[in-house]
């Protein structure tokens, strides 16, 4: 079935590096943008990045910009966030999610990111 | 950047009365060459992704139950319950995907029972 499961989430220290990764399964990956979105714990929704369908293309949220980066291996059905300088900001809930939600929302389950000393 | 707010932050509403949410963009997610508004609903529960609900303001997605409906165009839009159940408790968000790629999440509105 279609299928995004997120790992690589933990507890890190402020400063520290983190990659995430999403594995998808269950329909065409190289079709589809890729975005990650993260919930802070008691708190809403954030769009944090996104991925154009070849890689070629990357927008961030302002307050990450500099410090992550999305990557896709297409071959792998894998997409990536790499996440440098953390703060204790960025502790939440990480998902990634399938774009053109008109075609069928895909969400993982999510992993969490903990920053903190 | 487009911004999204809804209204209210939160909302208590009797079984079986009706829920309404609303949604407002900084600027129109109507695209004109397909007349399409690119504004989705999710519902949230605790320890869950989000649920689709409506795509296009207004297309239920299969599976969601005909108490949930979506309204309006351009800058605003709605989202309502017509008959609270139990199980409608959670947080609802309207988001854009009018801007290329990019999404933008209302802040959220919890919906319990009064």
């Amino acid at each position: 079935q279609v299928q995004l499961v997120e790992s690589g989430g933990g507890v890190v220290q402020p400063g520290r590096s983190l990659r995430l990764s999403c594995a998808a399964s269950g329909f065409t990956f190289n079709n589809y943008g890729m975005h990650w979105v993260r919930q802070a714990p008691g708190k809403g929704l954030e769009w944090v990045a996104v991925i154009s369908r070849d890689g070629s293309d990357a927008y961030y949220e302002t307050s990450v910009k500099g410090r992550f980066t999305i990557s896709r291996d297409n071959p792998r059905n894998t997409l990536y966030l790499q996440m440098n300088s953390l703060r204790a900001e960025d502790t939440a809930v990480y998902y990634c999610a399938r774009d053109r939600p008109y075609d069928g929302s895909v969400w993982g389950q999510g992993t969490m990111v903990t920053v903190s000393p | 950047d487009i911004v999204v707010t809804q209204s209210p932050d939160s909302l208590a509403v009797s079984l079986g009365e009706r829920a309404t949410i609303n949604c407002k963009t900084s600027q129109s997610v109507l695209y004109s060459s397909n007349n399409k508004n690119y504004l989705t609903w999710y519902q949230q529960k605790p320890g869950q992704p989000p649920k689709l609900l409506i795509y296009w303001a207004s297309t239920r997605e299969s599976g969601v139950p005909d108490r949930f409906s979506g309204s309006g165009s351009g800058t605003d839009f709605a989202l309502t319950i017509s008959s609270l159940q139990a199980e409608d408790v959670a947080v609802y968000y309207c988001q854009q995907h009018y801007t290329t790629l990019t999404w933008t999440f209302g802040q959220g509105t919890k919906v319990e029972i009064k």
